[in-house]
């Protein structure tokens, strides 16, 4: 069972250059979420998506884009990155009982 | 504005010292709060959830406990395995029908054989 499956593992790219984050679940799960992991300010909601279809601004959204493709797939998209967008980024999908599924993470560094 | 406070940062033990995390926090209105590990490299693991004053839960050599302010992380006789970064989140009721955690920074837990 994959659960949530996140790629590229690791990315470096070069400020103002753009790149799309995938994330796929296999749950059956409604709710998709993207976050941001920095040292020392815990975990950040970027956008989430409540149902296929819909999405919604989170906590840190600016400079990002999401699509919710299908009930599987979200993907999150860096039009123009930027050093401070340098992060390690996470997908999740919710449980029925709310509990979070989370993926293996995305590395990215923007020079 | 809701926060989530977890202490402390770093925590170092012995096999079989048992000690006890602290995550406090300030919500307009406590929906449920969460515990998680997480792994260096690796995506952050769901343990517990809390709904209400007093409810515990347990696994293994892990008791979370839930009052009014704080949940405690309860660690019993550790052992090195049990090393990770413990993650507290909690979930606040919304005027809408959005579901959003609010993470705390975590406690690194080292356990020394």
């Amino acid at each position: 069972n994959a659960g949530v499956t996140q790629t590229p593992k690791f990315q470096v790219l070069k400020t103002g250059q753009s790149m799309t984050l995938q994330c796929a679940q296999d749950m059956n799960h409604n709710s998709m979420y993207w976050y941001r992991q920095d040292p020392g300010m815990g975990l950040r909601l970027i956008y989430y998506s409540a149902s296929e279809g819909t999405t919604d601004k989170g906590e840190v959204p600016n400079g990002y884009n999401v699509s919710r493709l299908n009930k599987r797939e979200f993907s999150l998209r860096l039009e123009s990155a930027a050093p401070s967008q340098t992060s390690v980024y996470f997908c999740a999908s919710r449980g029925s009982s709310g509990e979070l599924f989370f993926g293996e993470g995305s590395r990215l560094t923007v020079l | 504005e809701d926060q989530v406070t977890q202490s402390p940062e770093a925590l170092r033990l012995q096999e079989g010292e048992s000690s006890s995390l602290n995550c406090s926090y300030t919500v307009s209105g406590l929906r449920g709060l969460f515990w998680y590990r997480q792994d260096p490299g690796k995506g952050p693991e769901f343990l517990f959830t809390l709904y209400s004053a007093g409810e515990e839960k347990e696994k293994e050599r892990l008791k979370a406990t839930l009052t009014k302010k704080e949940s405690f992380l309860h660690i019993t006789a550790p052992k090195p395995e049990d090393s990770a970064t413990y993650l507290c989140a909690v979930q606040a009721f919304e005027m809408d029908s959005s579901y959003k955690l609010i993470f705390g920074s975590g406690t690194r837990l080292l356990v020394r054989p």
